[in-house]
């Protein structure tokens, strides 16, 4: 049974607009969990990561929230650009030699 | 930049073939780490490695092995081929120095089993 759920497979916006992605979890022992982002041909590149110990982090365009109660994350992309359109991976981790990562969302964002 | 690198983009291979693929990352890292890719399963840990010569089973070990001789090489061995194998296999690698927490990786080899 998979830990680390995207339930949107995708996920369409309009440039400009915000792009709000999901992910929840199930494992309370997580401390740890990060966002990947990944184009066609090419592996996964980190994007922007939180501990347990906080519940949002910033870095430009990206903001990640913690919903710790609800076993919640998600990602916020403002303002989404077509640079943007590629699999998002949210992952967790409960020790840093071991990630379990979700199925991934493809965002498309719209000129 | 971190590099990973693996050996192959696409591998074309028939069942009951010993397939090898390996991956070299060239920024000293101690972790390293093999994943498959499937469509609506995300990424599933199959093998990883902290040390020269250590390895731990991830989710998904049956049907492979590994071997890591050299700190920057991590080495993946399907011992027979099989259909079900058919995958996106990517490596990864990750330092004990920076927490362990990012980790960087390969562009993948897309493997096609007949």
């Amino acid at each position: 049974d998979q830990q680390v759920k995207q339930n949107s497979p995708s996920l369409s916006v309009q440039e400009g607009r915000i792009s709000i992605l999901n992910c929840d979890y199930t494992n309370s022992m997580f401390d740890y969990f990060l966002w990947y982002k990944k184009y066609p041909a090419e592996g996964p590149t980190f994007l922007i990561s939180i501990s347990s110990i906080k519940d949002k982090n910033e870095d430009g365009r990206f903001t990640v929230f913690l919903n710790k109660s609800a076993k919640h994350l998600s990602l916020h992309i403002v303002p989404s650009q077509p640079g943007d359109s590629a699999v998002y991976f949210c992952a967790a981790s409960a020790g840093f030699n071991k990630f379990y990562f979700g199925s991934g969302t493809k965002l498309n964002v719209k000129p | 930049d971190v590099k990973v690198t693996q050996s192959s983009r696409y591998l074309v291979k028939r069942t009951g073939e010993k397939v090898f693929l390996e991956c070299v990352q060239d920024m000293d890292h101690e972790n390293m780490f093999w994943y498959r890719q499937d469509p609506g399963l995300g990424l599933r840990l199959i093998y990883f490695s902290y040390d020269v010569k250590m390895k731990e089973k991830g989710d998904i070990p049956e049907g492979y092995s590994v071997s890591r001789e050299k700190k920057e090489r991590f080495s993946l061995i399907l011992e027979s081929a099989s259909t079900n194998q058919t995958s996106m296999y990517l490596c990864a690698s990750s330092s004990l120095a920076g927490g362990g927490e990012t980790q960087y990786f390969g562009p993948g080899t897309r493997l096609l089993v007949l």
